[in-house]
């Protein structure tokens, strides 16, 4: 267990909302991510962050935004959802000496 | 652009059988390949790794072979269990700016081990 959370795990909103997710990590690592999981291009990087107020544009950026305010939490938000963005979204933080990836069990988004 | 590329997308194997799973890279400034392993509800694990030093590494019954002038890995499972059931992805990882690693991920191959 790599001390990470997400939440929710499950949302069903309306295209045009606003959607807020959270990770959380008690691991104090500098390193986190969001990742998108999508049947057929599997795992996908939205935004990384390599510390406090620190981040910057992974590869599927648009649509997406992200906060950092303290270490333990990375925030990702959707300013308006949209149907593209229906996905599993899974949080990670990277390994201090392995540079593996820890995840969390994920966040399934629906927006109708 | 697709920078690592894994095939199959889906596999079935009898249990006792051999899973080859196999992902090649466009990038040679990659130097960290790991394997992940995904169950159904649950996040991505790592389950083995290898740097591009070594031509193969083996724990248990999961081996990787890495092939740098081919820029080809594969990830083999011998003698597959039901257990083993998962979807597997390979990534590919360098260190960029600021000590940050960008990681590369397959498109996954789902596995299915029949008794």
């Amino acid at each position: 267990d790599a001390g990470i959370t997400q939440s929710p795990r499950h949302k069903v909103t309306e295209t045009g909302t606003p959607v807020t997710l959270r990770c959380h990590q008690t691991e104090n690592h500098r390193y986190m991510y969001w990742y998108r999981q999508d049947p057929g291009h599997g795992l996908r990087l939205i935004h990384y962050s390599y510390g406090v107020k620190d981040t910057d544009k992974g590869e599927v950026s648009d649509g997406y935004s992200v906060s950092r305010s303290k270490t333990e939490d990375f925030l990702l938000t959707l300013e308006s959802a949209t149907s593209s963005q229906t996905s599993v979204y899974f949080c990670a933080i990277r390994g201090v000496s392995t540079g593996e990836l820890f995840f969390g069990e994920g966040s399934r988004l629906t927006v109708l | 652009q697709q920078q690592v590329k894994q095939s199959p997308q889906s596999l079935i194997v009898q249990k006792g059988g051999i899973s080859i799973i196999n992902c090649a890279y466009e990038n040679t400034a990659f130097d960290y390949f790991p394997w992940y392993q995904q169950f159904p509800g649950k996040g991505p694990a790592l389950l083995i790794a290898i740097r591009p030093d070594v031509s193969e590494k083996k724990e248990g019954r999961f081996t990787i072979s890495f092939n740098k002038s081919a820029k080809q890995f594969s990830l083999h499972i011998m003698d597959s269990q039901p257990g083993d059931s998962a979807t597997y992805f390979c990534a590919a990882s360098n260190t960029g700016a600021g000590g940050y690693q960008k990681v590369t991920f397959g498109t996954g191959t789902k596995l299915q081990v029949i008794p």
